[in-house]
């Protein structure tokens, strides 16, 4: 079983609807969670991060973590055709004095306009 | 731009040729990364410097050496390349200030191609 689960999609909604995109994972000691936002052929840029369990709000993304049910997902409004991107979830922890980082698969996201 | 460069953008090797791939970051971050992305399995670490003069392997580190150059390069060296290491290649670093993690800095990859 893989440390962090994303469902790689592809998938494909249109132009304004409501986006939810979501990682499970499995070690209980991940302390910090990230949302990466990957175009084609280029590197992941950093969209969101959040520390422990909450919801986090930027404009027409929301981050949210579930440490309880280790879920976290991220919420995006109104989407736009701009948004079209591969969305990688991360986690990481300290472990054994090591900042260690986990990335999920990526999911495939198309806004159609 | 402030960032993570990384040079070649393209390469493709022969198999047994060797190679390096260049990291360069002029943000004054402490900790660097090598990953590799491959479809379907997302990035995997190579290799890490947590700090100038240290290295240690990540979860894919075979076929592989580091050289942490400097606090602002980190260099990744192929010895003997193998069809198997045709990937994605991403160099990252990150800020760490008192503890706290503030996300890494991604670099724009080099595509490598082993024949």
């Amino acid at each position: 079983q893989k440390e962090v689960e994303q469902d790689p999609g592809p998938l494909s909604v249109p132009e304004g609807a409501i986006v939810s995109l979501n990682c499970t994972y499995s070690n209980s000691a991940f302390q910090y969670f990230m949302w990466y936002r990957q175009y084609s052929r280029k590197g992941p840029e950093l969209l969101m991060y959040t520390y422990s369990s909450g919801n986090k709000e930027d404009g027409r993304f929301t981050a949210q973590v579930d440490k309880s049910s280790k879920y976290i997902s991220l919420f995006i409004r109104d989407s736009q055709p701009s948004d079209s991107a591969t969305y990688l979830c991360a986690m990481s922890a300290l472990i054994q004095g090591a900042q260690k980082l986990v990335f999920g698969q990526g999911t495939r996201l198309t806004i159609n306009p | 731009n402030a960032g993570v460069t990384q040079t070649p953008k393209f390469q493709v090797l022969k198999t047994g040729q060797s190679m390096t791939l260049q990291c360069a970051q002029d943000m004054n971050h402490n900790s660097m990364y090598w990953y590799r992305q491959d479809p379907g399995m997302g990035l995997r670490l190579i290799y890490y410097s947590a700090s100038e003069g240290t290295t240690d392997k990540g979860e894919v580190p075979n076929g592989y050496n580091v050289s942490r150059l400097n606090k602002r390069e980190f260099s990744l060296r192929l010895e003997s390349a193998a069809p198997s290491q045709t990937s994605v290649y991403f160099c990252a670093s990150r800020r760490l200030t008192g503890g706290v993690n503030y996300g890494y800095t991604f670099g724009s990859g080099t595509r490598l191609t082993v024949v």
